[in-house]
């Protein structure tokens, strides 16, 4: 079975750009969650989508978006890119949205802004 | 405000002997401890976990201690393999809220062959 994969895996964009990230979750899992990780930091939660509703947003701002489609596949989108926006973004996925379930996260994409 | 702390950024270990990556939370509300493994270029990997209600939890040569009162948990591995150099990820979660996890910032262990 294919796990969590994200694409792209690597881009480079320049400050000001907007950005479209992709994640495909396990087959099966319902819920997507996506965390960015900054170099020297731990994951840090931005979004998570259940059912293609929203169930959860971090402390972003709002040029972050995500959304979910109908067949769980999910997008997240960062508008007017900052230098500090460069990191490792993490796409994880899990059968339900409950604090219970363990996180099945994809290889991630690395975004740099330059 | 890290409610999950490393305080040790690495460690290094011979190869056979036992390794002990620590972790410490500020929230009370935390229920459900987990510990994630990364390798480069890779996403983080699930390792174990341990609800609140237990203090140990063992898989394997992988053992996770709790300790409420002091808000503090450790990773045991027994016995430590070069295969386990990694970065180890410290996270928690309130397991009937939703699973938005925080995360340590990590401990890079090195196993040394």
């Amino acid at each position: 079975d294919a796990g969590v994969t994200q694409s792209p895996t690597h881009l480079i964009k320049t400050r000001g750009q907007q950005v479209t990230l992709r994640c495909s979750p396990i087959s099966g899992h319902k819920s997507v969650s996506w965390y960015q990780q900054v170099l020297g930091q731990g994951p840090q939660f931005i979004f998570q989508y259940y059912e293609k509703e929203e169930r959860g947003r971090g402390n972003f701002p709002d040029r972050f978006s995500a959304r979910q489609f109908p067949n769980y596949s999910s997008e997240l989108n960062v508008n007017a890119l900052l230098l500090g926006d460069s990191a490792l973004y993490l796409c994880a996925s899990s059968l339900t949205p409950s604090g219970a379930n363990v996180l099945t996260f994809g290889a991630g994409s690395r975004l740099t802004v330059l | 405000d890290q409610q999950v702390k490393q305080n040790s950024p690495s460690l290094s270990v011979q190869e056979g002997r036992i390794s002990i990556l620590n972790c410490d939370y500020t929230n009370s509300m935390f229920d459900y401890f987990l510990w994630y493994k990364k390798y480069p270029a890779e996403g983080p990997t699930f390792l174990i976990s341990i609800s609140s209600i237990k203090d140990k939890n063992e898989d394997g040569r992988f053992t996770v201690f709790l300790n409420k009162s002091a808000k503090h948990l450790s990773l045991h591995i027994v016995p430590s393999q070069p295969g386990d150099s990694a970065v180890y990820f410290c996270a928690a979660s309130v397991r009937t809220g939703a699973n938005n996890l925080f995360f340590g910032t990590g401990t890079r262990l090195t196993v040394i062959p």
